[in-house]
């Protein structure tokens, strides 16, 4: 069965200080894996794409990596904002599918 | 440059009701998907259309249906609402099939059938 299942389910931490978030797949075969922010009331917003050749990929103080062979990923925030509250998304692509597989997200608070 | 455009924004229907969701896009995209996001449940697909003129099932297509008249328009319809359709509908489009390329969602539709 094809999953992506994301931890925590939610977090909170104190600005400036960093977090990882954590995606486990089991969508095969892989194609990508991009994360997003979703502000609340809004859609998402893509952060980055990695294909398999790919470990890792930068997005200012989001860095995202890649193991394509144990299926996990993690987004690095560093040095957080308050306007990093929100949930990031986790998403796989199927390779020759017309479909991605969305994980809940983690809810992300940053407290002043 | 709008990018995707939802509406309405909101929604209260009664059981039975009927309404349409329109999503219109600027980017001269190929691709466009209807999404529905429900609390604890990851964004699942409901159909999508990859050029004007088709339109395909998703995972989740029962009591929904849609039409792309026009590339930059894609249409979700209900036609007999139900409870279990209080939801957050997003629209997004793409200019490519899945891989590699990334997504423009819509800002979202949160309808409530009561």
């Amino acid at each position: 069965k094809n999953q992506v299942e994301q931890s925590p389910q939610s977090l909170i931490i104190l600005e400036g200080k960093n977090c990882t978030l954590q995606c486990n797949y089991t969508v095969s075969p892989f194609s990508n894996l991009r994360w997003y922010k979703q502000d609340t009331g809004r859609g998402p917003v893509s952060l980055t794409i990695m294909t398999f050749s790919e470990n890792t990929k930068s997005n200012g103080r989001y860095t995202a990596t890649l193991d394509a062979d144990t299926k996990q990923s993690s987004l690095h925030i560093t040095a957080s904002q308050l306007s990093d509250s929100a949930s990031y998304i986790c998403v796989v692509s199927k390779a020759g599918a017309n479909n991605l597989f969305f994980g809940t997200g983690t809810r992300l608070t940053v407290i002043p | 440059n709008a990018g995707v455009t939802q509406t309405p924004k909101f929604r209260v229907l009664k059981t039975g009701q009927s309404m349409t969701l329109l999503c219109a896009q600027d980017m001269n995209h190929e691709y466009m998907y209807w999404y529905r996001q429900d609390p604890g449940m990851g964004l699942r697909l409901i159909h999508y259309s990859v050029g004007e003129g088709t339109t395909a099932k998703g995972e989740v297509p029962d009591g929904y249906n849609v039409s792309r008249l026009k590339k930059q328009n894609f249409l979700l319809g209900l036609e007999s609402a139900a409870p279990s359709q209080t939801s957050v509908y997003f629209c997004a489009s793409s200019s490519r099939l899945g891989a590699n390329y990334g997504y423009t969602f819509g800002s979202g539709t949160r309808l409530t059938v009561v």
